[in-house]
């Protein structure tokens, strides 16, 4: 199996800060990575596809980029309905397999 | 637009077969392009792809579930199905079912039922 790995695990920080997750592959998974966003209580909701490509009706304050084994994911400017768990997930092979998450929380 | 919904037993007694069912609303299940699973949630934990169906009946499993997972479709009604046998304490989580697109990308989870929680105990 492919093994997902975000860091950091948890985030706090300010309205307004610039927010940087990392999802790192343990292979080369080319661009085949897709980032959700999941609310307390709620099912996940995509919000990147392709590691770098905005599912519709997403706001342009998240961006994805990266290929290979390193991925980034970014929210240009916190707002307060970004606090989430945010997670990475690898469709290069099955199993399909998520990261273990990343907490974001607000300072 | 397309709705899917969880439906199926909120209590299991371990040994015995979890057994759920994904209804689709709003569009044919039998629409190309497109496939159907189910990934599980343990409260606090993270996401794990327990498998995926194709409407022609092709699937795919986690292997480290495989020999206990059943995943089928009935088109007729809408709907596709989980079966995961011989449950323990370690299968209570929330369960989902979620639709996988490779329409407008290459392949993601664009569409995701709420969610049924289910826990096995005696």
């Amino acid at each position: 199996d492919i093994q997902m790995t975000q860091s950091p695990s948890s985030l706090s920080a300010s309205v307004g800060d610039r927010v940087t997750i990392t999802c790192q592959a343990s292979q080369d998974i080319s661009n085949y990575l897709n980032w959700y966003q999941q609310k307390p209580g709620k099912a996940p909701k995509l919000l990147i596809y392709d590691a770098s490509d905005l599912e519709t009706g997403v706001p342009s304050r998240f961006s994805g980029s990266g290929s290979g084994t390193d991925f980034t994911f970014t929210i240009s400017s916190l707002q307060p309905e970004d606090i989430a768990t945010y997670y990475c997930q690898q469709y290069d092979n099955v199993p399909y397999t998520f990261g273990q998450g990343t907490k974001l929380e607000i300072k | 637009q397309v709705q899917l919904q969880e439906s199926g037993p909120g209590l299991v007694k371990p040994s015995q077969t979890l057994s759920l069912t994904c209804t689709v609303s709003g569009g044919s299940i039998n629409s190309g392009s497109y496939y159907w699973s189910w990934i599980r949630q343990p409260a606090g934990k993270g996401l794990e792809w327990i498998g995926r169906i194709y409407t022609s009946g092709s699937t795919n499993n986690n292997p480290s579930l495989n020999s206990r997972v059943t995943i089928s479709v009935d088109t007729s009604k809408n709907q596709f199905s989980l079966k995961l046998s011989s449950v323990t304490a370690a299968d209570t989580a929330m369960y989902y079912c979620a639709r996988g697109t490779t329409v407008t990308k290459d392949d993601a989870f664009d569409i995701w039922g709420q969610g049924t929680m289910v826990t096995v105990s005696s």
